[in-house]
């Protein structure tokens, strides 16, 4: 079944506005990562945040380890922040491979 | 720091030949995995280094694929007898030790096979 589960799937968002994103996982964590992937492009590792609140920029994570669930706030949205935001996990495993939810496509527009 | 270097970015390969992907981690880094990404099954993990010895491949077919690392420095992906199938974004992966350390991704090569 679906180890780790993002919602929503998309999101349109005017320019300005805040994004929030989730992420709910089905096993342990020890690891948790979000993911930027541009169309075509690469994952870029926005944060690594197994448990409790992580800022960077315009980000925040907050992860409640007990409950299962994650969250990535976008503040003030950007065009450029247009793409596929992907949250992994590693299920407690010391093997470290990691388990991708399907992501959620946010489309900013101006 | 250059991050991961993946080469070559594109890949394009008729059915049943072979195609080899390279991957170079960050330096300092002992954990290298390997991904593959497609549109219908997402990001699937297929295999992990842990100083250059293989910790896990639960995730990589049975046939066809095989990967080393020879040495500290970069790891190879083999795809012997290549199908349609096969098309993906490969993506490599490193990190300091593996386990609960952040993992960065290179730029992923993307195979076709015709």
């Amino acid at each position: 079944g679906q180890q780790v589960q993002q919602s929503p799937s998309s999101l349109v968002l005017q320019e300005g506005e805040n994004a929030e994103l989730q992420c709910n996982f089905s096993s342990t964590a020890t690891q948790l990562q979000w993911f930027y992937q541009s169309p075509g492009g690469s994952l870029v590792s926005l944060l690594s945040n197994p448990s409790g609140t992580k800022h960077t920029g315009r980000l925040t994570s907050t992860t409640v380890t007990k409950e299962r669930r994650s969250s990535l706030h976008i503040s003030s949205s950007q065009t450029t922040d247009s793409g596929t935001y992907l949250c992994a996990i590693d299920r407690g495993s010391a093997l470290g491979r990691l388990h991708f939810g399907a992501g959620t496509q946010l489309i900013v527009i101006p | 720091n250059a991050g991961v270097i993946q080469t070559p970015r594109h890949k394009v390969t008729g059915k049943g030949q072979e195609a080899t992907l390279w991957c170079e981690p960050i330096s300092g880094h002992s954990a290298v995995f390997w991904y593959r990404q497609t549109i219908v099954q997402g990001l699937e993990f297929l295999t992990y280094f842990r100083n250059q010895a293989p910790i896990d491949d639960s995730g990589m077919p049975k046939e066809r694929f095989s990967a080393q690392m020879p040495n500290q420095s970069h790891s190879t992906l083999k795809i012997q007898s290549t199908q349609p199938q096969d098309s993906a974004v490969y993506l490599c992966a490193s990190s300091l030790w593996g386990g609960a350390y952040e993992q960065y991704f290179g730029p992923g090569t993307r195979l076709t096979v015709l």
